[in-house]
């Protein structure tokens, strides 16, 4: 069975950092590419960043861009997202998905809430 | 970045009856060289993360009843409920792929009428 699990959410000042993780089990991880979709409270689903199969490959929304940075490890089976300069506009639930290559997303994880505030 | 518009925002319909969700993008996602075209849609359930449905504008997940379906090429995609249940009751996101970013629909509620 294919799971993948959020973590490191919660809340942060804005400027802060946090690193979100996202284990993954019941598949080939070094095989898939793997995305970032945040969703804000009570709102639509928004694309954040992806990874090819080893890392090499990523990209960003611009929204993020040169803030967040999307990195794996494929001997943890492990996908990360390193978020700096925060703002009140990350508030959301960070979900880790799996990916047909850049294409669809065929498995979300329950997702970790991140929250921007003073 | 593609804008996928989605009708409505909201809709109610009885228990057995068809719902149509649409979503329109705002350019071609049909790519011509396999003729594809990039369009998924996603089920979220209350308090859930979203579930996929379709991909390929009209090829069903493994698992997914076929009571869902969908239709539709260019920039004009119809998902169908046919005969709604109340485990359908949930937000519907259409998203297109053809073009980074990946974008998604502001999402259509569904409710039992």
């Amino acid at each position: 069975e294919v799971q993948l699990v959020e973590s490191g959410g919660g809340l942060v000042q804005p400027g802060g950092s946090l690193r979100l993780s996202c284990v993954a089990s019941g598949f080939t991880f070094s095989s898939y590419w793997m995305h970032w979709v945040r969703q804000a409270p009570g709102k639509g689903l928004v694309w954040v960043s992806r990874s090819d199969t080893v890392g090499s490959s990523t990209n960003y929304a611009d929204s993020v861009k040169g803030r967040f940075t999307i990195s794996r490890d494929n001997a943890k089976n492990t996908l990360y997202l390193q978020m700096n300069s925060l703002r009140a506009e990350d508030t959301a639930v960070y979900y880790c998905v799996r990916g047909f290559y850049w294409y669809y997303f065929d498995y979300w994880g329950q997702g970790t809430l991140v929250t921007v505030s003073s | 970045d593609i804008v996928m518009t989605q009708s409505p925002d909201s809709l109610a319909v009885s228990l057995g009856e068809r719902a149509t969700i649409n979503c329109k993008s705002s350019q071609s996602v049909l790519y011509s060289s396999n003729n594809k075209n990039y369009l998924a849609w996603y089920q979220q359930k209350p308090g859930q993360p979203p579930k996929l449905l379709i991909y390929w504008a009209s090829t069903r997940e493994s698992g997914v009843p076929d009571r869902f379906s969908g239709s539709g090429s260019g920039t004009d995609f119809t998902l169908t409920i046919s005969g709604l249940q109340t485990e359908d009751v949930a937000v519907y996101y259409c998203q297109q792929y053809y073009n980074t970013p990946s974008t998604f629909g502001q999402g259509t509620k569904l409710e039992i009428k």
